[in-house]
């Protein structure tokens, strides 16, 4: 069966510092994988996919990057952290090419930015 | 207006009790819609996938109107552990790659 699985689960870091969140999905190959954030009382905010290797989509302007080094492994980045970017982060995957949509999440990252 | 609509609640109803929510999505070309759970501080939980001709699991049953684009959830019996988020979700048609537009939830509290 597959897994995802996100790390890690709290983060507390200082406005400026860097960040890096990573994601990894097992039992599956060739995922669809996505980022979203998601405010404290929002929605589900997508902020990038990717359906392979390399291959990364950005949904809005922001303060954050992607990158996918392996086929299931999906990595958030950031250079310097803002207030704004705290929220929890959740990492989804996908059949790639599959008839239907569906998406299941990571246990997510809670990130606050000090 | 927004893709996904959705009250937000909070639906409170006593056990036992049957419950309805409503949403309504802006894109008449989408083509797969979903109902999601999400507890407090915890991912979101795939719960039903909503076809044309309605389908139920249990105490839950959701029904599509394709025509009105309006999606629904009726929970019948309500359980405590029914409290939870329950997340609106809509496909963008076309393109390479699956996305969805989630609504922002609507609050459940099932009271004892």
């Amino acid at each position: 069966s597959q897994t995802i699985h996100q790390w890690p689960a709290t983060l507390v870091q200082p406005v400026g510092s860097p960040l890096s969140l990573e994601c990894t999905v097992e039992g599956t190959s060739n995922p669809n994988l996505y980022w979203y954030r998601q405010a404290a009382g929002r929605g589900l905010q997508l902020l990038f996919y990717s359906v392979g290797i390399g291959q990364i989509s950005s949904e809005v302007p922001q303060n954050l990057s992607a990158s996918r080094p392996q086929d299931r492994q999906f990595i958030l980045s950031s250079k310097k952290l803002l207030l704004s970017d705290s929220g929890f982060y959740l990492c989804a995957w996908s059949v790639f090419g599959g008839g239907s949509y569906e998406q299941y999440f990571g246990p997510g990252t809670r990130l606050t930015v000090t | 207006r927004k893709e996904v609509e959705q009250d937000p609640g909070p639906f409170n109803v006593p056990e036992g009790a049957t419950v309805a929510f409503n949403c309504t999505y802006s894109n008449s070309a989408s083509q797969s819609f979903f109902w999601y759970r999400q507890d407090c501080r915890k991912e979101p939980k795939l719960l039903m996938s909503v076809y044309s001709s309605g389908n139920e699991d249990g105490r839950f049953t959701a029904q599509l109107n394709r025509a009105s684009q309006y999606i629904s959830l009726l929970i019948r019996d309500s359980k405590l552990s029914d409290s939870a988020t329950y997340l609106c979700v809509v496909n963008i048609a076309g393109g390479a790659t699956n996305k969805l537009i989630f609504g922002t939830g609507t609050l459940l509290a099932v009271q004892p």
